[in-house]
């Protein structure tokens, strides 16, 4: 069973519209969620982190919103470029012993149409 | 800065041959993940060690995966016998592993088929 949900495999957006992507998670315990971008033949790179203990987090052109009544999290990217075409993972992690342990959803796909 | 380092980039081989695959982690890092990407899953965590020492091991899909971390600046992912369902791309990360859930620095992955 998934704990970290993508339910969306891919997403195409116009550029410089905004690129809503979503994630939703099941177990109360985590307590810190994370995007991570992925580009062709390479590795996950990380994007923007948010604590449970707050609703959003602002980098750039990137905010990720967080509502932990709903288990939802959402990353917007504001206005969308075509560099941003990527595969998106949604990512969580406890809190303790636990807290470098990632889990991962499986990913959605943006397509920024120039 | 050099990355996290992975060998090989591709490995082709028949089922029932063993599988190597390496990674040298970033300096300094005390976290070492390797995580399987498949269409089917996405990521999985399949180990991870913390200075050398692995911690969890839960999500090794079977006894033929083992690992292994000899230095710090080393560690393996060793598959025997290889089976075509293994056939997926492993990355490596590594992490500070300080002040809280830090994030993961990957390697750009060894991508595996078995045929």
């Amino acid at each position: 069973d998934q704990q970290v949900k993508q339910n969306s495999p891919s997403l195409s957006v116009q550029e410089g519209r905004i690129s809503i992507l979503n994630c939703d998670y099941t177990n109360s315990m985590f307590d810190y969620f994370l995007w991570y971008k992925k580009y062709p033949a390479e590795g996950p790179t990380f994007l923007i982190s948010i604590s449970s203990i707050k609703d959003k987090n602002e980098d750039g052109r990137f905010t990720v919103f967080l509502n932990k009544s709903a288990k939802h999290l959402s990353l917007h990217i504001v206005p969308s470029q075509p560099g941003d075409s990527a595969v998106y993972f949604c990512a969580a992690s406890g809190s303790g012993a636990g807290s470098y342990q990632l889990t991962f959803g499986k990913g959605t796909k943006l397509s920024v149409i120039p | 800065d050099a990355g996290v380092i992975q060998s090989p980039r591709h490995e082709v081989t028949e089922m029932g041959q063993e599988v190597t695959l390496r990674c040298k982690p970033i300096s300094g890092h005390d976290y070492l993940f390797w995580y399987r990407q498949t269409m089917m899953r996405g990521l999985e965590l399949l180990i991870y060690f913390n200075n050398n020492v692995p911690i969890d091991d839960s999500g090794m899909p079977e006894d033929r995966f083992s690992a292994k971390m000899p230095n710090a600046s080393f560690s393996t992912l060793k598959i025997q016998p290889s089976e075509p369902r293994d056939s997926a791309v492993y990355f490596c990360a590594s992490s500070l592993g300080r002040g809280g859930p830090g994030e993961l620095f990957f390697g750009e992955g060894s991508r595996l088929t078995v045929l």
